[in-house]
Formats: structure tokens, C-alpha cells, sequence
């Protein structure tokens, strides 16, 4: 089993703020998925990366293979950003996830 | 809409009932999967289609629960006599190569 880890579980910033989330995960994977999901809301794709970084408005995604390792980045946020951001693994043919980290920015 | 679609996004039932969900996939993808997140929980894998073909079903899935997708289209999950735990967010997946996952809106079942 592919083991994934989020942190930090919460995080509560003034909007603006820079922030990083952080993945890890156990074993090799063929891609890493970064995914948002508002309170009562439904799973959004943010990412889908395999190496390197990507990119998409005031949000990077970041991979570092190697260390097996990949964080989530949110420039100038903002108190629409607040929600649970989820890092999950492929590595066949199913997702496993993290636990979340649940995202609050205070205006 | 290209998007994958979910319905109905919300159902109440008693204890011991039957319940039905569907997905919409988007068009032309072949991959589509099943997860269940429970309150305060990330997503847990149920099962997978590739096309027509149910090619794995996580321990998750009990007896009670049977998911298909006949045409390689749609695809339905039927849980039966269902059980407070079963409470939780049904979400479906739909994938086609490189263009990734996209995920639906989910059913959120709340069992009384």
C-alpha cells in the first residue's frame, strides 16, 4: 500500500499570506494529484504532476521524485482559497490519499 | 456539460433500504472509479471500470454493494440494505490517459 501524509493537517493564515502544504508518500508512484474540495462541495483536480513543477494562477505544484516528496503552494491567498486541499498518489490503477489539510485564510 | 456528473447529489433513506447512485463519466473516457469519503476523511478507493470491465473492488466493498457500467458509458452503484455506516460522500472518477482525473460533484447518502 502506497502510503501518502499531509501536512499540516490545519492551517489557518491571514490572506496574503504565502502558503505551502507538504506531501509525502511511501513508494514509487506514476503521478502525483494535488485536489481541492470546499466544504460540502465535490473533489476539484488542482494537479496532476509526475516531476518537476507546474504552475496555474497564484497556485505551484512542486515534485521532487527523489525524496518522494511534493508540495502544494499558494501565493497572495485569498479567503476564497479556504478549503481542503488533498495530495494523492497513483501508482496502478487506483488513488490513495491523504487525510486532507484543511485550508482557512482570514481576511 | 463536460464535466462528470453525479446524481442525485444528495439522499436520505432509513436504515435497510435500497439506494441507487449514477455517474456520468466524461464522454470517451474509459477509466471511471468509485470512492467513498466519510466525514473528516480523505476519499477511499471502492472500485474501477475500464470500459464495461469491473477490473478491481477494494475489501471496502461488501456484498451489500455492486457497482456496473453495462455500456462502458454511465455507470450505477446499488447499495443494499443499507447501514448508518454507510453514511458518506460517494464519489466518482473518470480518467482518459494523460488528460487525468476529473472528479464528480458526489452523492452525499446520510443513512437514518
Amino acid at each position: 500500500k502506497n502510503e501518502v501524509e499531509q501536512s499540516p493537517q490545519n492551517l489557518t493564515a491571514q490572506e496574503g499570506e504565502f502558503i505551502t502544504i507538504n506531501c509525502s508518500y511511501s513508494v514509487g508512484i506514476s503521478a502525483l494529484h494535488w485536489l481541492q474540495q470546499h466544504p460540502g462541495g465535490g473533489i476539484v483536480s488542482l494537479f496532476m504532476l509526475s516531476s518537476g513543477k507546474k504552475k496555474h494562477g497564484r497556485l505551484i505544484a512542486t515534485i521532487n521524485i527523489q525524496e518522494k516528496h511534493s508540495s502544494l503552494h499558494i501565493t497572495a491567498s485569498h479567503p476564497r482559497d479556504s478549503a481542503v486541499y488533498i495530495c494523492a498518489s497513483t501508482g496502478g490503477n487506483q488513488f490513495y490519499f491523504g487525510t486532507g489539510t484543511s485550508l482557512t485564510v482570514i481576511p | 456539460d463536460t464535466g462528470v456528473s453525479q446524481d442525485p447529489r444528495h439522499k436520505i433513506t432509513k436504515r435497510g433500504q435500497n439506494v441507487t447512485f449514477r455517474c456520468d463519466p466524461i464522454s470517451e473516457h474509459n477509466r471511471l472509479y468509485w470512492y467513498r469519503q466519510t466525514l473528516g476523511q480523505g476519499p477511499e478507493f471502492l472500485t474501477y471500470f475500464q470500459n464495461e470491465a469491473q477490473l478491481e473492488k477494494s475489501r471496502l466493498l461488501s456484498d451489500r454493494f455492486s457497482a456496473e457500467r453495462p455500456k462502458g458509458s454511465f455507470s450505477t452503484l446499488e447499495i443494499q440494505r443499507t447501514e448508518q455506516g454507510d453514511s458518506a460522500m460517494y464519489l466518482c472518477a473518470s480518467r482518459s490517459g494523460l488528460a487525468g482525473d476529473f472528479f464528480g460533484p458526489g452523492t452525499r447518502l446520510t443513512v437514518l
